[in-house]
Order: structure tokens, then sequence, then C-alpha cells
């Protein structure tokens, strides 16, 4: 247990539909993080919160859409995505943006699009 | 941006080995981080490293950074099953504010 929640743990979903990914830490964390895991390629950065405001958008499609109502909660909305979109998808927290902190992982979510 | 690069991608090792995975920076680092994601799971903080030329020891496990604080290294002595998975390093953008992190090296240790 890592202080960061995913669920769900698994996902499986068509091209046409509409899901969501939730993440959830109690560590009292400033930062939160989203990032995409493919077979064979490294970590992804995809989006970054500081404080509750985005302040990294690594060039993602818009079909993956990111809301952070509270440094708590971070979500990641799914809209119209592709078969090569399945993939784990890791949320991560740290106590602030400062390059001193390290990140904790949730245990992720794994994404099948068919 | 800022590039973190890791090698060897894959290691394949017999239990008792050694095994060494090396990290590199395009740019000066604050400091690195070493990561690592057990088959199935998700990647857990091991260390950090600040200072250059920086040794830590965790066990069998040495940890370096580098004098000029681009580069850092893991290496792992007489390997056991339990050091399978993948080990990555991360460095902090201070520009973008953000942790990157290398392609990772998957270690797999043949009883």
């Amino acid at each position: 247990e890592t202080g960061v929640t995913q669920t769900p743990r698994h996902l499986v979903m068509g091209m046409t539909n509409k899901k969501s990914l939730k993440c959830e830490q109690h560590l009292g964390h400033n930062a939160m993080y989203w990032y995409k895991q493919s077979a064979k390629k490294p970590l992804e950065l995809m989006f970054v919160y500081n404080f509750k405001e985005q302040t990294e958008n690594n060039s993602v499609p818009s079909r993956f859409s990111p809301e952070c109502p509270n440094s708590s909660h971070l979500f990641l909305h799914l809209h119209t995505l592709q078969p090569e979109d399945s993939a784990l998808y890791l949320c991560a927290s740290s106590q602030d943006l400062r390059d001193y902190t390290e990140a904790f992982f949730g245990q992720g979510t794994r994404l099948t699009v068919v | 941006g800022q590039q973190v690069m890791q090698i060897p991608q894959y290691q394949h090792v017999q239990e008792g080995e050694d095994f060494t995975t090396y990290c590199n920076s395009s740019t000066t680092l604050s400091n690195i981080q070493w990561y690592k994601q057990r088959p199935g799971g998700h990647p857990v903080f091991l260390i950090q490293l600040v200072k250059s030329g920086e040794v830590k020891k965790q066990k069998r496990l040495t940890f370096q950074f580098g004098e000029a604080k681009k580069n850092s290294s893991l290496h792992i002595t007489a390997t056991q099953t339990t050091d399978v998975g993948t080990y990555f390093c991360a460095g902090w953008d201070n520009q973008g504010g953000k942790l990157i992190f290398g392609q990772g090296t998957e270690l797999s240790v043949k009883p």
C-alpha cells in the first residue's frame, strides 16, 4: 500500500465508450501525475497538476481529459479511444514539484481498448 | 527538453551473478532517483542521490552519481530471484517541474 489508490484496476472499453479513471491519495501531497506505460516502452508523462492547477500537458491527444477537483483526487476521462491507447495508466503523487521529492505510484489501471 | 537514457534495456543473468544498469542525462541533474517495478506491479522508490560523486548502498545494491551529475549507475552484487523487475532512473526537469524517467532496464534472474 503506497497511499495512492487507483480504480478500477482493470478496464476493457470499446472505442465508442466513455470511461473515467480515478486516483486518490491520502499523503497530503500537492502534486499529482498521470503516466502511461505501454509494453516495451518507458513511462510516458501525460499530465501534471500542482495545487489543482495543470502545469504540464505532454502533447496528449484530446481524447484524454484530466480533472483535478482537489489536491487529493485526480481523474482521467477517456472517450473515443484507439486500440493503441491500451496500456497501464499510472497515477503518482509527490509533496510538490521541487526537485528533491520522490514520487509515490498507485497500482495502476490496466486499460484494454477493443 | 531534458532526456534520460538508460542501458541496457534487458539483462538476463544467472543467480549469483552481478548486474549493472547505467543512466545518462542530456543535462546536468540536481538529483537522480531510482525506482524498481516488479512484474505486474508499479514503480517503487528506492533511493535518491544528490551530491556529485555520491555513492549509497542498500544491502547488495550500490548506487552512484557521477562527478558531473549527468550519469548514474545501479549495481547489484550476487543477484537473487527477488531482484527480478525493471529498474528505472529518473531526474527532475527543473525548468518544467516534472520527473523524467529513463527507459528502464528489465532484469531477469535464472535460478
